[in-house]
């Protein structure tokens, strides 16, 4: 069954750096999601993307965040400079269509140290 | 805004045992989707069940199926003849039908099953 696949599973990163989270999302899939869970914590939306344009955001997302599909198969998550309360997983999902069911990845761990 | 709430941090069951993981909800809304998520160790979201809310009929997957009381705002998840690959966090959602896939988490319950 095909799968939303993450790179890297796990980041560290120095607070102030910029980190760029990957995502290969199923392939004809045609929309596209980041999530995040801070540890002991609940899921939170972050994102969604669909026709090379965000269709929503959280209050979460700020200046600091940004997402790019910069091709046909990558979905990105960039964080320009890195706080120590950006650690958490970070999941990237997709859905054939906008009602269809998400699939999620692993997820990936970013820790800000 | 829309909120989910589960009550239970934590539950254990017996093998071959059935456990019921509790959710509930608010929204103003009329129409929207509830699911269950299980996050095993490998920490992937996995889709369990999904309702949608104007279907009266509880959804059933196997070995897996809904309470759903839309008038009390409850979403429990009833998981029969418990096995041992069932041990995982569980996560109830929600979302509105429209526009994008916002789906709103509880804080999860992390799901022991005792050999």
């Amino acid at each position: 069954e095909p799968e939303v696949t993450q790179t890297p599973s796990h980041q560290v990163t120095q607070m102030g750096q910029e980190v760029i989270l990957r995502c290969v999302p199923i392939s004809n899939h045609l929309y596209f999601y980041w999530y995040r869970q801070i540890l002991g914590q609940k899921v939170e939306f972050l994102v969604s993307f669909y026709n090379n344009e965000i269709s929503e955001k959280s209050e979460i997302f700020d200046d600091q965040f940004s997402v790019e599909r910069p091709d046909g198969s990558n979905f990105t998550l960039k964080i320009r400079s890195t706080k120590l309360e950006d650690s958490a997983m970070y999941f990237c999902a997709s859905s054939l269509e906008g009602n269809s069911p998400l699939h999620f990845g692993n997820g990936t761990r970013l820790t800000v140290t | 805004a829309q909120t989910v709430t589960q009550s239970q941090p934590e539950m254990s069951v017996q093998e071959a045992e059935t456990v019921t993981l509790s959710c509930t909800y608010d929204t103003s809304e009329s129409d929207y989707y509830l699911f269950w998520y299980k996050q095993p160790p490998s920490r992937q979201m996995i889709l369990v069940i999904r309702q949608e809310a104007y279907k009266q009929q509880n959804a059933t997957e196997n070995r897996f199926s809904v309470n759903f009381q839309k008038a009390a705002k409850s979403f429990s998840l009833k998981i029969s003849d418990s096995q041992l690959g069932d041990a995982a966090m569980y996560f109830c959602a929600y979302r509105i039908i429209q526009g994008a896939q916002k789906l709103v988490f509880g804080q999860g319950t992390r799901l022991t099953i005792n050999p």
